[in-house]
């Protein structure tokens, strides 16, 4: 089982504060780090991925993988309301020649004007 | 951009009834998936295709099944709908060989009564 494990929270924070966002996994078959934002009633939006270990930037948003950690983290700086939802990581794996998606289950952000 | 339309927000079932639920990519992607959100669960993989005609179960096919006659089109069906399979439904869809990025719709709210 390749399974990834992620704090559900809530996560309650400031306008203006900086998120940070964790996964950690077990196998060390995942090779694509993803992150997706979804916010309420809606379906989840591909935010970042990345393959290798260290940091991608991407605006207010960095993504950080520490692959010999098994570790992944998303950080939001100077966090605005905007920024309330849910955050799924996601990795993928090779299985029988095909790529397959595995998803921790989401922690909710909320941000405080 | 990819869009991923499901054909309905919410709905309404009685026990015992028979469900469609239909989900259309316009970016003629190979790979489309079913999947159910529920609180606390996170997204799990009901059933995906690869192609057309062709269909794989996912984690918890039970009660489920699928239809995928034209590439851009892929069907939930729930032959009997029970009150345990009142949930969020999310459709989505990925290019082969693209880190199996996924494109998610917004979702069906299913509520069997």
């Amino acid at each position: 089982q390749k399974e990834v494990e992620q704090d559900p929270g809530p996560l309650s924070v400031p306008e203006g504060a900086i998120v940070s966002l964790n996964c950690t996994y077990s196998n060390s078959a995942f090779q694509y780090f993803m992150w997706y934002r979804q916010y309420s009633r809606k379906g989840p939006e591909l935010l970042m991925y990345t393959y290798s270990s260290g940091n991608k930037e991407d605006g207010r948003f960095t993504a950080q993988v520490d692959k010999s950690s098994k570790y992944i983290s998303l950080f939001i700086r100077d966090s605005q309301p905007s920024d309330s939802a849910t955050y799924l990581c996601a990795m993928t794996y090779l299985q029988g020649g095909s790529e397959k998606l595995v998803f921790g289950k989401g922690t909710k952000l909320t941000v405080n004007p | 951009d990819v869009k991923v339309t499901q054909s309905s927000r919410y709905l309404v079932k009685r026990t015992g009834e028979k469900v469609f639920l239909e989900c259309v990519q316009d970016m003629d992607h190979e790979n489309m998936f079913w999947y159910r959100q529920d609180p606390g669960l996170g997204l799990r993989l009901i059933y995906f295709s690869y192609d057309v005609k062709m269909k794989e179960k996912g984690d918890i096919p039970e009660g489920y099944s699928v239809s995928r006659e034209k590439k851009e089109r892929f069907s939930l069906i729930l032959e009997s709908a029970s009150t345990n399979q009142t949930s969020m439904y999310l459709c989505a869809s990925s290019v082969t060989g693209a880190k199996n990025i996924q494109y998610f719709g917004a979702g069906t709210r299913l509520s069997v009564l």
